[in-house]
């Protein structure tokens, strides 16, 4: 167990609908990073959030966006899904603002139908 | 900007033989290397981490990784493979990961 938890496991929705992926740290973590992992584009970095704050931004879609809460605690938002979204999204956090000690969540698995 | 690449999709080892899997960077400074492991299923374990010093660093479960700064290289390597080792192997720079490596143990 890492400690980082991810809700939910498993998300089955529609095309053009809109999902919330939740993403709690490990306790005193405060770095949380999104990734999207699928067949055909492997592991990629989304966004990275410190403290709170947008910290580094990789391959996010404009229809996504992500936010970290006061207790540090970030939501991943897609809107407008299309069949290419379905993938397994991870959440990791890491203590200080690099990932140079990442520990990786369980990750949510979005099935777009 | 960073990238990394892992030559080999697929390898399939012995169980008992030894095990390398590489990985070669782009990256301008001193590079954050990390390899990560999955297994079906699963997120992703760190096993080893690189930032400066010895290039020979020492991870769990038996993995070692050694930084070569003149090849661009960060290869995994483990002396005896066991069956339990069969999972997808990631190398990443920073933020960055390798397209990953399956490891198939035969018996």
């Amino acid at each position: 167990d890492s400690g980082v938890t991810q809700t939910p496991k498993h998300l089955i929705t529609a095309t053009g609908q809109r999902v919330t992926l939740r993403c709690s740290p490990r306790s005193g973590d405060l770095s949380v990073y999104w990734y999207q992992q699928s067949l055909d584009q492997g592991l990629q970095f989304l966004i990275q959030y410190y403290n709170g704050e947008e910290r580094a931004k990789g391959n996010i879609l404009e229809r996504f966006s992500a936010q970290q809460f006061p207790d540090l605690h970030s939501e991943l938002n897609l809107s407008s899904l299309e069949l290419g979204d379905s993938a397994l999204y991870f959440c990791a956090s890491s203590p200080g603002d690099s990932p140079n000690e990442a520990f990786f969540g369980q990750g949510t698995r979005l099935t777009v139908v | 900007a960073q990238s990394v690449t892992q030559p080999d999709i697929h390898i399939t080892v012995s169980e008992g033989a030894s095990l390398e899997l590489r990985c070669n960077y782009s990256y301008g400074a001193t590079p954050y290397l990390f390899w990560y492991v999955q297994s079906p299923g699963q997120g992703l374990q760190l096993l080893l981490k690189y930032f400066s010093g010895d290039t020979l660093v020492q991870g769990i479960k038996g993995f070692e990784a050694e930084f070569k700064r003149s090849q661009s290289s960060f290869n995994l390597r483990k002396p005896s493979v066991h069956w339990s080792d069969a999972a997808e192997y990631f190398c990443a720079v920073g933020l960055s990961f390798g397209a990953g490596t399956t490891v198939t143990v035969r018996a």
